[in-house]
């Protein structure tokens, strides 16, 4: 089945700091590529679409110049928290549809903790 | 914003029982997805079903769907222990980008 990864699964940074999270389709090429945000006991909230080579696309809500991504390849998104803070704490999931017609699946990556003291 | 609500929000059972989860949205969907998620890890994709269909089936899932009604079903039966876990539905927007309920989390005591 088709993997994603995403790097690192945890993370602590001070306040201020800005912390980088990949997230990489590892069998299959991803045209798209989706960041989520998840609080404690809560659903997914989708953050932005990312599509390779052009920018992405953000939600209601979302500042684009706090959570830069950047999806530089079909294999490979990153999103960068920028001077985080401790209301930036949270677990970042990101997921991968691959490049195939017609396909409705998306494909998670096991999720990235922050913590930003 | 959330189109997918879970009920229950928790539920607790033994063991061999079966589970029954429901969802509900409120605009029309092209199709509706359930996911799992273990505590503190990613999503795992379940299964899909299509506004055209009414039932699925994948093992020991049964995934039901009443677009009158604008509801679904999943029901584990003969549930582990292993399938405790949180259990979410996402309907799709267009362009397959799946939104998310709150979820229903589920704990199955052996």
């Amino acid at each position: 089945g088709a993997v994603v990864s995403q790097h690192p699964s945890r993370v602590i940074c001070k306040s201020g700091t800005s912390v980088k999270i990949e997230c990489r389709s590892l069998d299959f090429q991803a045209t798209t590529m989706f960041w989520y945000r998840q609080f404690p006991k809560q659903s997914l909230m989708l953050m932005a679409t990312s599509n390779e080579g052009s920018k992405a696309t953000y939600e209601q809500g979302v500042e684009k110049d706090k959570f830069l991504i950047n999806h530089a390849s079909l294999t490979l998104s990153t999103l960068t928290v920028t001077s985080a803070h401790p209301e930036d704490s949270s677990f970042y999931i990101c997921s991968a549809q691959p490049e195939l017609r017609g396909e409705e699946t998306q494909y998670f990556g096991p999720g990235t903790r922050l913590l930003v003291l | 914003s959330q189109q997918g609500e879970e009920d229950p929000q928790a539920l607790s059972i033994q063991e061999g029982e079966n589970a029954t989860m429901n969802c509900s949205y409120k605009t029309s969907i092209n199709n509706l997805q359930w996911y799992r998620q273990n505590s503190g890890r990613g999503l795992v994709h379940l299964i899909l079903i299509r506004s055209n269909e009414r039932e699925k089936h994948s093992g020991r899932l049964r995934v039901t769907l009443d677009t009158s009604k604008k509801s679904s079903s999943l029901l584990i039966t003969a549930s582990r222990a292993a399938d405790t876990a949180s259990y979410f539905c996402a309907t799709d927007r267009g362009s397959y980008i799946p939104t998310f309920g709150r979820g229903t989390s589920l704990i199955v005591h052996p």
